[in-house]
């Protein structure tokens, strides 16, 4: 079965702390990928998305995220946090083979503290 | 404004009760989705249809029902055969076919079964 494996389902960081959020799938063959990010009290929104090209994808607020086809993933990474990227984070990867539905991580809750 | 309106926001039911959560998208896209949101699940979807009067099951279809008559609307009825419907429903519409899988979403329906 399709499946999206996120790695960490909660994460600490104090602020101007790296971060990087693993993701992995198990499709075959062409995959779009997102990261939606979900704040608190607001509902789902795009962070950033791959479709083809440069496998590095730059989104909002800082945020980037590499797709590596060999090792089937696609890690968010924002080199410094701020408190205001307090949030969950889903990946999400759909595909022809699996007629365009959306499958959705697990998600991670990221806290940034002050 | 162009967007996804879920109603109702917040929905209280006895077991055995039927209950139809509405959802509706002025964006003119084809596809629209239905996902549950449960804590440490992430969104699992629920039912899909990427054109009028044609719909797919996902992930978790049992117990729950669709219909997409017309293209602005997909509502779905959580039925008495759902054995755990408490949760967070979350409806999203996208464009069709490739290159898609940008959800936009609404702001969700809680559902409480009492």
């Amino acid at each position: 079965a399709q499946s999206v494996s996120q790695h960490n389902h909660h994460v600490i960081l104090s602020e101007a702390a790296s971060l990087e959020l693993g993701c992995n799938y198990s499709y075959g063959g062409t995959v779009n990928l997102f990261w939606y990010v979900q704040y608190p009290g607001q509902h789902l929104q795009l962070l950033l998305k791959y479709f083809s090209g440069d496998p590095l994808v730059k989104g909002i607020k800082g945020f980037e995220a590499e797709f590596i086809k060999s090792k089937f993933s696609f890690n968010l990474r924002k080199p410094s946090v701020q408190w205001s990227d307090t949030a969950e984070y889903f990946c999400a990867v759909n595909n022809r083979a699996g007629g365009f539905k959306t499958i959705f991580g697990a998600g991670t809750r990221l806290f940034v503290k002050a | 404004d162009g967007g996804i309106t879920q109603s109702p926001k917040y929905l209280f039911r006895k077991e055995g009760q039927n209950v139809t959560l509405s959802c509706e998208q002025n964006l003119n896209h084809d596809a629209m989705y239905w996902y549950r949101q449960d804590p440490g699940q992430g969104l699992r979807l629920i039912y899909y249809s990427q054109i009028v009067n044609d719909f797919q099951k996902g992930d978790i279809a049992e117990g729950y029902s669709v219909s997409r008559e017309k293209k602005e609307s997909f509502p779905l009825t959580v039925t008495s055969a759902q054995k755990n419907p408490t949760a967070f429903y979350l409806c999203a519409s996208s464009i069709a076919g490739e290159n898609t899988g940008e959800l936009f979403f609404g702001e969700g329906s809680r559902l409480t079964v009492l």
